[in-house]
């Protein structure tokens, strides 16, 4: 099956600094990759995606890449503000018998320093 | 627009007792559901999916069940909780055939003593 691999587990940043989190996928099917956002003691919450025909997209102060031939794609959050302290997952997509079956990285803490 | 409702929100639970979580979705028809359980500080584990009424798989063997009586209505069971059944419990739902996007409900947090 799938695994995704998420690094690092911890990062902080200064507040205006950049932070990167890089996730790596097994399964070159899939096809669809999601970043999600969770807030302590909260649902997980979409906050930007990317299909395997894309190899960047870009929301404001928030952007994410994908090279489909190493398998890996990342998430960049420029000019972080103390509100994007949080935990994000990445998750890798294929489809299975009618449906996205979706897998998750192991979460990055992200802690921007005021 | 489309609204995911979880309850109990919160739940306590001896060991050995039954557990009946709910998750109703509004706004969409005939949505893939989903169940994910998420264990202290880890990660999304996906347990249960379903794709329509009565139709649901498992991705985790465990002494959980899940059912889908009505289209939007998705609910999680167990007969005989375990300690191990503690977690954070996450509906979620995608829009179907080529809608990837996956949104989650509020949750329950279930601890069981």
């Amino acid at each position: 099956g799938e695994n995704v691999e998420q690094h690092p587990s911890t990062l902080s940043v200064q507040e205006g600094d950049s932070a990167v989190i890089k996730c790596t996928y097994s399964d070159s099917a899939s096809n669809y990759f999601p970043w999600y956002k969770q807030e302590l003691g909260k649902r997980p919450q979409l906050i930007i995606d990317i299909r395997s025909n894309v190899g960047e997209k870009k929301d404001q102060r928030i952007a994410v890449t994908l090279n489909k031939t190493a398998k890996h794609f990342s998430l960049h959050i420029t000019e972080t503000q103390p509100e994007d302290s949080a935990v994000y997952f990445c998750a890798a997509s294929v489809n299975s018998g009618g449906y996205q079956k979706v897998t998750f990285g192991t979460g990055t803490k992200l802690q921007v320093i005021p | 627009s489309q609204t995911i409702h979880q309850w109990p929100a919160t739940l306590v639970q001896p060991v050995g007792s039954p557990l009946s979580l709910e998750c109703t979705v509004e706004g969409t028809s005939n949505p893939n559901l989903y169940w994910y359980r998420q264990a202290a500080g880890r990660g999304l584990q996906l347990l249960f999916y379903s794709v329509g009424i009565g139709q649901i798989s498992s991705e985790v063997p465990q002494n959980l069940s899940a059912s889908r009586p009505q289209d939007r209505q998705f609910i999680l069971s167990s007969k005989k909780l375990l300690l191990s059944d503690s977690g954070f419990y996450l509906c979620a739902w995608s829009g179907g055939t080529g809608r990837y996007e996956q949104y989650f409900g509020p949750g329950t947090r279930l601890t069981v003593t």
